[in-house]
């Protein structure tokens, strides 16, 4: 059974750093791209960041740009998120999400985590 | 601010034939795959119809979707209670080298 789980969510003020880790399990997580999702209290999905199974390829909204960093670690099957210098505006749920295919953009997401909440305060 | 428009809302009674637009633009419906997603208050999102037509094993055959152009519908065919829920289109845009959401609609059983 494909799994992931999200982890290291919590409240945080604005202009501080947080990561943010995803632990996948039930597949070969070296094979698919990653995602990483986040939805506003009460708003819409927006698409925060992907990145390939071999970490060739990096792509970043432009909203997070230069100050989120996605990476993985295949051999321990996770996936992060750096977010450094939030903002009050990146309050949100934060999901993982599996790409369909290993490369080398966003397809369909074929699987979720539960989600975590990140909460930036001032 | 998405570059995927949808209504707001949709609905009609059970039984009744349902249709959520998606509306985009050269440099994403119309040059790549559109799927769409699923997601129930306080859950996570699932995808129910990917690469414009194709169901998942496990989505019921009344979800249907279709792409012409630069827009995407997804069809519920027999609306049920359950249906109650946001749905929401996708596609990568190369121009913003990102991958965008629609607006999301929540489809309402009357």
């Amino acid at each position: 059974e494909v799994q992931l789980e999200e982890s290291g969510g919590g409240l945080v003020q604005a202009g501080a750093s947080l990561r943010v880790s995803c632990t996948a399990s039930g597949f070969s997580f070296s094979s698919h791209g990653m995602n990483w999702v986040r939805q506003a209290p009460g708003k819409g999905l927006e698409w925060v960041s992907y990145i390939s199974s071999g970490s060739g390829t990096i792509e970043y909204a432009d909203s997070v740009k230069g100050r989120f960093t996605i990476s993985r670690d295949n051999a321990k099957n996770s996936l992060y998120l750096q977010m450094n210098s939030l903002r009050l505006e990146d309050t949100a749920v934060y999901y993982c999400a599996r790409d369909h295919a290993g490369c080398c953009s966003t397809t369909s997401l074929d699987f979720w985590g539960q989600g975590i909440l990140v909460t930036v305060s001032s | 601010q998405s570059v995927l428009t949808q209504p707001p809302s949709a609905s009609g009674t059970p039984g009744q034939r349902v249709t959520i637009s998606c509306s985009g633009s050269s440099s994403n419906i119309g040059s790549n795959y559109v799927h769409w997603y699923q997601q129930f208050p306080g859950t996570a999102p699932k995808v129910l119809i990917y690469r414009n037509n194709q169901r998942p094993s496990g989505v019921p055959d009344r979800f249907s979707g279709s792409k012409s152009g630069t827009s995407a519908s997804l069809a519920i065919s027999g609306l049920r209670s359950e249906d109650e829920a946001d749905y929401y289109c996708a596609a990568w845009d190369d121009s913003l080298s990102g991958y965008v959401f629609g607006t999301g609609t929540k489809v309402t059983a009357l």
